[in-house]
């Protein structure tokens, strides 16, 4: 099992501009979510999806899109970066809601 | 609405020492409680969690955590510290249901003195 892996590792973008950060993962969990993380901030949840065709908005959803239309995966649409959204990205996932949450390695993002 | 404190933002210990970090949480009813370690640069690898049953649980690399109701908290403890547990340390809240969201404290750095 590869477990939650995502991509880019790191990625740079300029204000204004779009892109995509890929999570998949091979456990087969109906639970995935995306958090960012910021100094002492802590983690924080962006968006979550329960099952395929299922996602809903978390702390700060602002600024992001989701889908979700396999189990397997589940991309973050940063839709017109901007500087805050300048930050390290973790997808997680779990079999259910009260379970273990399996983290991803991360993917570091800077816009400039 | 639920929340998660962990107090202070850094802990250092010298090694062999104990190592104590604490996490209270705020809720009517007993959430289930986790404990995520992050080394630098990598993503968040599970400790240790608390969903029902014995109340003192233990984990990897001899961390344990007890869960007291009564005083909402969850703390983390290891007897002896060792220079490889240098990292970050995040206490976690997710209340029973199906569709319940982990909510995570802000995290404490912990530093091990030679």
């Amino acid at each position: 099992n590869a477990g939650v892996t995502q991509t880019p590792k790191f990625q740079v973008l300029k204000t204004g501009q779009s892109m995509t950060l890929q999570c998949a993962q091979d456990m087969n969990h109906e639970y995935m979510s995306w958090y960012r993380q910021d100094p002492g901030m802590g983690l924080r949840l962006i968006h979550y999806s329960v099952g395929a065709g299922i996602t809903d908005q978390g702390e700060v959803p602002n600024g992001y899109n989701v889908s979700r239309s396999t189990t397997e995966d589940f991309p973050l649409r940063l839709l017109s970066a901007a500087p805050s959204q300048t930050s390290v990205y973790f997808c997680a996932s779990s079999a259910y809601g009260g379970a273990e949450q399996y983290f991803g390695p991360g993917t570091r993002l800077t816009v400039t | 609405a639920q929340s998660v404190t962990q107090l202070g933002s850094h802990v250092s210990v010298s090694e062999g020492a104990l190592v104590l970090l604490r996490c209270n949480y705020s809720s009517s009813v007993p959430p289930y409680l986790f404990w995520y370690v992050q080394y630098p640069n990598q993503g968040l690898q599970l400790l240790l969690k608390y969903t029902t049953g014995a109340t003192l649980v233990k984990g990897i690399n001899g961390f344990e955590a007890e869960f007291k109701k009564s005083e909402t908290s969850f703390h983390l403890t290891k007897p002896s510290a060792h220079m490889s547990d240098a990292a970050e340390y995040f206490c976690a809240v997710r209340f029973t249901g199906a569709n319940s969201k982990l909510t995570f404290g802000k995290g404490i750095t912990l530093s091990v003195r030679p």
